[in-house]
């Protein structure tokens, strides 16, 4: 199984910073056939379902403001989230979905400061 | 529009076996898959297991041996099967189309 390590497991910040929340696979998750790779990251709010935020680890979902910018190639990968706002405040989770089982990452938790 | 609910009994006792349904609208089970993830309280994300297009299944090695998914696609219907639950299976479970569609959740206690 591919394991996805995240970091930080939570984050104080100040509405208006920069935060990087990093996920590192234990493979190499760029498939050769699409020249992709297969990283997604998703927002939780409490209560409520994942919603994705980027996938193909760069590709922004339709209706993510782009302030939510997903990086990185291989087996590192980084969102970052530039000027952050009080709606920002939720876990992210990183998930690979290069081969099965599809493992997550075990989430970051962004705070207020 | 793609939507995805989850249905199912809300408190299972110990030891019995969990039955769960994936209701899907806006897609056909013949071109898509559905994946089931599941949250312990306060806890991350956990996937499953997957019923492809195709029928086929994937599982995760940790629960392989007590799960099973199957679907309808007449009722664009997916069901979730698991026996032998324990206390540790209390989560909310959730399914999905792939990465961008997720159900509501369904939350599942198991206690006596």
């Amino acid at each position: 199984d591919i394991v996805m390590t995240q970091s930080p497991s939570s984050l104080a910040v100040s509405a208006g910073e920069t935060v990087t929340i990093n996920c590192k696979s234990s493979q190499s998750l760029f498939g050769s056939v699409r020249q992709k790779n297969y990283l997604a990251w998703y927002q939780q709010k409490p209560g409520q379902s994942p919603k994705l935020l980027i996938y193909l680890a760069s590709t922004r979902e339709s209706g993510v403001p782009d302030r939510f910018i997903g990086s990185g190639s291989g087996t590192d990968f980084t969102l970052t989230i530039s000027s952050v706002q009080a709606e920002d405040l939720a876990n992210y989770y990183c998930q690979q979905y290069y081969d099965t089982p599809y493992t997550f990452g075990a989430g970051t938790k962004l705070e207020l400061k | 529009q793609v939507q995805l609910k989850e249905s199912g009994p809300g408190l299972v006792q110990p030891s019995q076996t969990l039955s769960l349904t994936c209701t899907v609208a806006g897609f056909s089970l013949t071109s898509y898959n559905v994946h089931w993830v599941r949250q312990p309280p306060g806890k991350g994300l956990e996937w499953m297991g997957v019923i492809w297009n195709t029928g086929g299944t994937r599982y995760n090695s940790a629960l392989k041996s007590r799960l099973s998914i199957s679907k309808d696609t007449s009722k664009s219907q997916v069901f979730l099967k698991m026996n032998s639950l324990q206390t540790e299976d209390t989560a909310t479970y959730y399914c999905s189309e792939g990465i961008a569609y997720w159900g509501q959740g369904v939350m599942v206690t198991v206690s006596s």
